[in-house]
């Protein structure tokens, strides 16, 4: 079943603009990560943020994420025509496997 | 290293038949779980073996199973596909509990 839910499920932006996305979950974590996939291929991992942390950089990536309202967002500055993708992000819960529960997806459309 | 290699890469199957697939983990890696992506259900957790045990396991049919070797490699086998089970396999290993996954290609299996 899913846990995350990501909001917008798409997003149409143009080179140069910021985009952001959503992401809420249901139950407790250990850490969330955030996932990039091109066209049906395997997933990429971005960047991944530990239950006690509240923000995390990476390059161009910022993720925050809130538990007590359980949610995350990912932003993704300066874009570019590359990074169109789908993002997903994805909750390991507190039972120390390594199980990703994934949420369904933003898909991003960066133009030129 | 060698990244997480799946093998086979495409497979068209029709209903009935059962259906093996491979997993070559990262080298050291010790956590392989499983994965099927479809447009409908999105990405959804099959199971996860770590030193050849099988130690979470997602809401699946007993249809379903898998196992790990010694080297950590992992099968998964479908039997009596149907035709809902069209699907992206993809194939994660971790180092430890809890942090990153990294995937492969996946498979792209076709049930006709």
């Amino acid at each position: 079943s899913q846990q995350g839910e990501e909001d917008p499920q798409a997003l149409s932006i143009q080179e140069g603009e910021n985009a952001t996305m959503n992401c809420s979950y249901k139950t407790s974590i250990n850490n969330l990560q955030w996932y990039r996939q091109n066209s049906g291929r395997g997933l990429v991992h971005l960047i991944l943020i530990r239950s006690n942390e509240r923000e995390k950089h990476s390059g161009r990536l910022r993720v925050t994420l809130d538990t007590s309202k359980k949610s995350s967002s990912l932003l993704i500055t300066a874009s570019r025509a590359a990074d169109t993708a789908s993002y997903f992000c994805a909750t390991v819960d507190p039972s120390g496997y390594s199980t990703l529960t994934f949420g369904k997806g933003t898909m991003l459309l960066v133009s030129p | 290293k060698a990244g997480v290699t799946q093998t086979p890469r495409y497979l068209i199957k029709t209903r009935g038949q059962q259906v093996t697939l491979s997993c070559s983990p990262i080298s050291g890696h010790r956590s392989v779980s499983w994965y099927q992506q479809t447009p409908g259900q999105g990405l959804q957790f099959l199971f996860e073996y770590f030193s050849e045990t099988q130690r979470n396991k997602g809401n699946f049919p007993g249809r379903f199973s898998g196992r790990q070797f010694s080297n950590s490699r992992s099968e998964m086998n479908v039997s009596t596909l149907e035709l809902g089970d069209s699907a992206l396999y993809l194939c994660a290993s971790s180092s430890s509990e809890g942090v990153r996954g990294f995937f492969g290609p996946g498979t792209r299996l076709t049930v006709l």
